[in-house]
């Protein structure tokens, strides 16, 4: 059973836009939420974190949004830029357990 | 910022060999260390939790005879995968919690890609 899900398998946005990423997740219990970016061939890159007690994070561009009652976070890069093309993951975690992951989606940002 | 290492970062080898992946933190006590397993185009997906000093904890459906973690300071732990065979080829991450964190941060490596002949 996937407690993390990431529906949309790719997005393309033009270069300067805002690009929007979507997670959901089904356990209530996960308290601390991560967004990773992954090029092919490497381990994962930590981007962002955000814990349940706030609904918003800020790092530069990126911003991530947690609504608990939905179950759902999302990541927002503000402005868009081609080296952001990668695929990211959410993940979630009850603290100091593991952590469990989307399946990802493949950002391509077009010049 | 707390580093993790991995080694190697790609290994090939014959089917029936054994494979050692080392997970090591640079700059931090990882009492806890996770191996994730990444299939191509699909999430990644927990192994084992490695604890220093005591048994690996294993997913279900995760062969512990085949996939053997050993845990054996608080900076290193190691995957082996015995008697590999062409579908264990895969991208294999280990990540290592800092328990100092405020945030409780886990830290990823950055992966070793087996593929077994």
């Amino acid at each position: 059973d996937q407690q993390v899900k990431q529906n949309s398998p790719s997005l393309s946005v033009q270069e300067g836009r805002i690009s929007i990423l979507n997670c959901d997740y089904t356990n209530s219990m996960f308290d601390y939420f991560l967004w990773y970016k992954k090029y092919p061939a490497e381990g994962p890159t930590f981007l962002i974190s955000i814990s349940s007690i706030k609904d918003k994070n800020e790092d530069g561009r990126f911003t991530v949004f947690l609504n608990k009652s939905a179950k759902h976070l999302s990541l927002h890069i503000v402005p868009s830029q081609p080296g952001d093309s990668a695929v990211y993951f959410c993940a979630a975690s009850a603290t100091g357990n593991q952590f469990y992951f989307g399946t990802g989606t493949s950002l391509t940002v077009i010049p | 910022g707390a580093v993790v290492s991995q080694h190697p970062s790609r290994v090939i080898c014959k089917s029936g060999t054994s494979v050692k992946i080392e997970c090591r933190s640079l700059d931090f006590q990882a009492t806890t260390m996770f191996w994730y397993r990444q299939f191509p185009k699909q999430s990644l997906m927990l192994m084992a939790t490695s604890n220093e000093g005591s048994k690996a904890t294993y997913e279900q459906g995760v062969e512990k005879d085949k996939f053997l973690i050993n845990h054996a300071s608080l900076t290193l732990s190691t995957l082996t995968v015995t008697s590999a065979h062409p579908e264990d080829s895969s991208f294999y991450i280990c990540s290592a919690r800092d328990p100092g964190s405020f945030t409780d941060t886990q830290y990823f490596g950055p992966g070793t890609r087996l593929t077994v002949l």
